[in-house]
């Protein structure tokens, strides 16, 4: 089984100040991982995934996760955030292959605020 | 436009009522799913369908049910034996290739209110 731990709840963050989303995970087995966005009352969007290859994954509106598996970790960042980044953020993982099909695991979630 | 609906998107009833909520792709995937969304607990898996005619429990199947008799619908039914069925609900559906990961697209969700 997997788990997926989100280390923090909220993040407040200035408009276009960095910001880093930290994602923890515990698998016994090869993942795949992703980070999803969810803007109010709406459903998730995916913002990137890793599958395989370079640890480090580019994904929609300059986001940007690094994939450490020595630290199980797989943390979002964004060099420059915008007041419309604001939004509840999560981390996931599915396993890769063998009978979890389609089982993603998800993290309790981040909401991010960015304020002018 | 290809997508999931979900309707409705606010749905209020009393205690001890069941309701059934809709979702319905045009996405031609082969695998369905609901997941149930508290805050501060990320999205929990209710059930599962890959195919036509076959549905898996998830991890909080316990007073809900589903059928899957076309591809294209999904339905949900919370039973007045869900201990506690305020949530917002989400629906997704992914293709069932085997030899790859299959990226699952999500619904608009249903909240659902009970009184």
């Amino acid at each position: 089984a997997q788990s997926v731990t989100q280390l923090d709840s909220q993040v407040p963050v200035f408009e276009e100040a960095p910001v880093e989303l930290r994602c923890n995970y515990s698998s016994s087995v090869s993942v795949y991982l992703f980070w999803y966005v969810q803007y109010p009352n709406q459903g998730l969007q995916l913002l990137l995934k890793y599958l395989s290859g370079s640890t480090l994954v580019k994904g929609i509106n300059g986001f940007e996760a690094e994939f450490n598996k020595s630290q199980t970790s797989f943390h979002l960042r964004k060099p420059s955030v915008h007041i419309s980044d604001t939004a509840e953020y999560f981390c996931a993982v599915i396993h890769a292959g063998g009978t979890s099909y389609g089982k993603l695991t998800f993290g309790q979630g981040t909401i991010l605020t960015v304020h002018p | 436009d290809g997508g999931i609906t979900q309707s409705p998107k606010y749905l209020f009833r009393k205690e001890g009522q069941n309701v059934t909520l809709s979702c319905e792709q045009n996405l031609n995937h082969d695998a369905m799913y609901w997941y149930r969304q508290d805050p501060g607990q990320g999205l929990r898996l209710i059930y599962y369908s890959q195919i036509v005619n076959d549905f898996q429990k998830g991890d909080i199947a316990e007073g809900y049910s589903v059928s899957r008799e076309k591809k294209e619908s999904f339905p949900l039914t919370v039973t007045s034996a869900q201990k506690n069925p305020t949530a917002f609900y989400l629906c997704a559906s992914s293709s069932r290739d085997t030899n790859s990961y299959n990226e699952q697209f999500f619904g608009p969700g249903t909240r659902l209110t009970v009184l």
